[in-house]
């Protein structure tokens, strides 16, 4: 599988600031995620990243709030955009490699304090 | 939109003992059915997948079943190690055709905390 990495590992915030988490694969993709993981709860997607073109929000995520690049199959970056101790959570990049793959992989994850 | 539920919440076992963790989705398009173990701090790991083809599979001491008629899988781990111990997420993924996206997406269930006691 890809190795994924994520920077920074984590950060501790001030509300009303923005923080960019960037995600690299060491390989071709062809979907990136990015999920978000609130203690002691499961994963919830927050868009897909696609190549060249704006990102697919799920239900209660916006782009004003949560925008997304991915400029190449290898890279992709999550903005959390005036942030609120609400925001405070995990953040997860997530890869699926080959068109005909089902398999889907996590990074190591931004653990993101909002203060 | 497709749900996924997860059963138990946590689950005790003893070291040795076999440990069985229940899912069930809504969306009877959902053809694709994977299992991550979550260990503290650390990222999600796939441990077993399954698709809506194949009824059963095996890798050493994790089994995934699937029942399609009845839209439920489970997780099956025998001669539990304290190694086990960790959060384990089912997931079914929503066929992209189904919902109007471009790409398959995954529903993740909440999770079951299993404890195995030396």
């Amino acid at each position: 599988s890809a190795v994924i990495s994520q920077k920074p590992s984590r950060d501790i915030c001030q509300r009303g600031t923005s923080l960019t988490i960037q995600c690299q694969v060491d390989s071709q993709v062809t979907m990136m995620f990015w999920y978000r993981q609130q203690p002691g709860q499961s994963l919830t997607l927050i868009a897909t990243a696609n190549q060249g073109s704006e990102a697919t929000y799920e239900s209660g995520f916006v782009i004003d709030k949560f925008p997304i690049s991915r400029p190449n199959l290898t890279f992709s970056t999550l903005t959390v955009s005036n942030m609120s101790p609400e925001d405070s959570s995990i953040y997860l990049c997530s890869v699926r490699g080959l068109a005909a793959s089902y398999e889907q992989y996590f990074g190591p994850g931004t653990r993101l304090t909002v203060t | 939109g497709e749900n996924v539920e997860q059963h138990p919440s946590t689950l005790s076992v003893q070291e040795g003992d076999s440990a069985v963790i229940k899912c069930t989705y809504s969306d009877s398009a959902s053809n694709y059915f994977p299992w991550y173990k979550q260990e503290l701090g650390k990222r999600p790991q796939l441990i077993i997948d399954i698709r809506s083809n194949v009824g059963e599979k095996k890798d050493q001491r994790i089994a995934v079943t699937l029942n399609k008629t009845a839209k439920h899988f489970s997780l099956h781990i025998t001669e539990t190690q304290p190694e086990d111990s960790a959060v384990y997420f089912c997931a079914a993924s929503t066929p992209a055709l189904h919902y109007g996206g471009a790409t398959n997406k995954l529903i993740f269930g909440t999770g079951t905390l299993l404890a195995v006691q030396p």
